[in-house]
């Protein structure tokens, strides 16, 4: 069982929509980030978070560390929202400074 | 201000050669991060490095190295190249391990 599950794996839906994908994770965190990947590789950082919420334009961002869970939404939703969305997490590590564990990423794809 | 950069951005290999990928981070960050991301997965961790410093290794094979230069700037090199290391290798770079991450777009290796 992967570390970092998302679900759904891909999300077809029209112009307007508001938008959930959903992060859970099994492992101790310090840090979940939300990430954006366009075709052609480029990853930007959407969100860090380590508690609550976070919003910056259409986009929130919400964390429950009892729960293990995450969740993006965007609100009115456009077709350049269009792009893979991952989940990321920055484990406990005890003090050494591990890399980033990544689910699979989500494929929305926002229709006009 | 500059963005993290990868280079070369498109690069094909044949099997048993050996390849070297190179980042330079956002002026000021100390941190960087390689990954690699074969098509259709998420990224996996390589390699952290901090100060110079190898902060944490990734489950990938020896045949797989990377260093930091006093100027923060890395490579990462892969020796004997197989089919499977034919993915994205992607670079971010942060100030320290714990903040938040900027990635750069990817170098692509094709193994022929």
């Amino acid at each position: 069982k992967n570390e970092v599950e998302q679900s759904p794996q891909n999300l077809t839906a029209q112009e307007g929509e508001f938008i959930t994908i959903n992060c859970s994770y099994s492992v101790g965190i310090s840090a979940l980030h939300w990430l954006q990947q366009h075709p052609g590789g480029g990853i930007v950082s959407l969100f860090m978070l380590s508690s609550g919420k976070k919003k910056h334009g259409r986009l929130i961002a919400t964390i429950n560390i009892q729960e293990k869970h995450s969740s993006l939404h965007i609100t009115a939703s456009h077709p350049r929202d269009s792009a893979v969305y991952i989940c990321a997490v920055r484990t406990n590590s005890g003090g050494g400074a591990d890399g980033l564990t990544f689910g699979k990423g989500t494929h929305l794809i926002i229709q006009p | 201000d500059a963005g993290v950069t990868q280079s070369p951005t498109h690069l094909i290999k044949t099997r048993g050669q050996q390849v070297t990928l190179r980042c330079s981070p956002i002026s000021g960050h100390k941190s960087v991060s390689w990954y690699q991301q074969v098509l259709g997965q998420g990224p996996q961790f390589i390699f952290q490095y901090y100060e110079k410093e190898e902060r944490g290794r990734g489950n990938f094979p020896d045949r797989f190295s990377a260093r930091q230069f006093p100027n923060y700037s890395s490579e990462l090199n892969v020796n004997a190249l197989l089919l499977g290391d034919s993915a994205l290798y992607l670079c971010a770079s942060s100030r320290n391990p714990g903040y938040g991450y900027t990635f750069g777009s990817g170098t692509r290796l094709t193994v022929v």
